[in-house]
């Protein structure tokens, strides 16, 4: 089955400095990429997603960036805020959910 | 109330006990999930029910029994829990179609499960 590894654990940054989380995965059959941001106390919640028909994906400050060949894909924040802080977790599926695995999550601070 | 509800939203029960956790979808979604999140984790999928389909990681242990009656309620049973069963415990919906594809989960704010 498919495993997702992602670093950094937790990443701590300036505002307005970037940040940026990597995953890779096991699984070369998977084509479907989100991520999800978590606020402590809440529900994760999409933030961008990315297909495997595609290398980048932007959306605003946040972008996505997939390498199907090294199986690897990253998430990229710029101009970082401190309501940037959160948990994210990226996660890879084949083709529906039934088989989505997530990482095990990136604590971002960024300190004002 | 919009989204996805869970309810209790904390729940602390002792070993013997049976209880329930309830997720309540008002999205029209056509499937609903279980997730387990504890401490430095990866979010683990525990069940799905989908297009009348259930599927369930075979690494979760029989005292979790989940059922779905319908495509807008999903409920969780809890009987003989371990210490190690603590964790917060989440439910999602999403629109699935026909040839299964992936869409947007949609996470409720989880119930918080303590297990003494």
């Amino acid at each position: 089955g498919e495993n997702v590894e992602q670093h950094p654990s937790t990443l701590s940054v300036q505002e307005g400095d970037s940040a940026v989380i990597k995953c890779t995965y096991s699984d070369s059959a998977s084509n479907y990429f989100p991520w999800y941001k978590q606020e402590l106390g809440k529900r994760p919640q999409l933030i961008i997603d990315i297909r495997s028909n595609v290398g980048e994906k932007k959306d605003q400050r946040i972008a996505v960036t997939l390498n199907k060949t090294a199986k690897h894909f990253s998430l990229h924040i710029t101009e970082t805020q401190p309501e940037d802080s959160a948990v994210y977790f990226c996660a890879a599926s084949r083709y529906n959910n039934n088989d989505m695995r997530f990482g095990a999550g990136t604590r971002l601070t960024v300190k004002p | 109330e919009t989204g996805v509800t869970q309810t209790p939203r904390h729940l602390v029960m002792g070993m013997t006990n049976k209880k329930s956790l309830k997720c309540e979808q008002h999205l029209g979604h056509n499937a609903m999930y279980w997730y387990k999140q504890s401490a430095k984790k990866p979010l683990e999928l525990m069940f799905v029910y989908s297009l009348e389909e259930r599927v369930e990681n075979n690494s979760v242990p029989s005292r979790f029994s989940p059922e779905c009656p319908n495509s807008s309620h999903l409920f969780l049973h809890l009987h003989t829990l371990q210490p190690e069963d603590s964790a917060l415990y989440l439910c999602a919906s999403s629109h699935r179609g026909l040839a299964g594809s992936t869409g947007e989960l949609f996470f409720g704010e989880g119930s918080r499960l303590t297990v003494l």
